[in-house]
């Protein structure tokens, strides 16, 4: 199975400044044939589903404010929340597809400070 | 617009069975692999189990071989996921949730609010 690994475990950010979140996988999901990474982003709020945020890594969903971009190939990604707002509290997960057998990382946890 | 109602959680003793129900509405179901996702209170996400558009293709987590089966049936845009077996800790919220493509492996664009199971005695 592919291990997914996440840092922080948590981290508060001030209003409008950067949030950084690190996810590691434990082999490389990027697919040599179609040079595309297979690794998504999911945003959790309380009481809330998961929300798909980034796909291929840093494609961006349909109505996903364009202060979150996601970075990174092969093994080592990054989610970026440029500037936080209040309503970006909520716990991320970053998730690998290149497998069948689809794994998550344990999340990271973003407040307010 | 896209909706995933999940059905048929509850309160269920260790060994004993529970079947679960996705009905999806809002996008053409025979089109897209569809899942189960877990989450056990106050915890992560795990992927349950995964099946193609045609039930061609079908994957379980480890925890979850040789006790749980999916299935799906296109014409009632349902989905279903026959749990047997069941263990402490199989106690999650379980959600059903879309592929983004007909094939099993995928990121999910949609997700239901959820089923809850509990299993205790």
């Amino acid at each position: 199975d592919i291990v997914m690994t996440q840092s922080p475990d948590s981290l508060a950010v001030s209003l409008g400044e950067r949030a950084t979140i690190n996810c590691k996988s434990s082999q490389s999901v990027l697919y040599s044939s179609n040079n595309k990474n297979y690794l998504a982003w999911y945003q959790q709020k309380p009481g809330q589903p998961p929300k798909l945020l980034i796909y291929w890594a840093s494609t961006r969903e349909s109505g996903v404010p364009d202060r979150f971009s996601g970075s990174g190939s092969g093994t080592d990604f990054t989610l970026t929340i440029s500037s936080l707002q209040a309503e970006d509290v909520a716990v991320y997960y970053c998730q690998q597809y290149y497998s069948t057998l689809l794994t998550f990382g344990p999340g990271t946890k973003v407040d307010i400070k | 617009e896209v909706q995933l109602v999940e059905s048929g959680g509850g309160l269920v003793q260790p060994g004993r069975s529970l079947r679960l129900s996705c009905a999806a509405s809002g996008f053409t179901f025979d089109d897209y692999a569809m899942h189960w996702v877990r989450q056990a209170p106050g915890k992560g996400l795990e992927w349950v189990s995964g099946i193609s558009w045609n039930s061609g293709s079908i994957g379980y987590a480890d925890s979850v071989k040789g006790r749980f089966t999916i299935s799906r049936d296109n014409a009632k845009n349902s989905l279903y996921l026959q749990m047997n077996s069941l263990r402490a800790e199989d106690t999650a919220l379980y959600y059903c949730a879309k592929g983004y493509y007909d094939i099993l492996t995928g990121y999910y664009d949609y997700w239901g609010q959820g089923t809850l199971v509990t299993v205790s005695s």
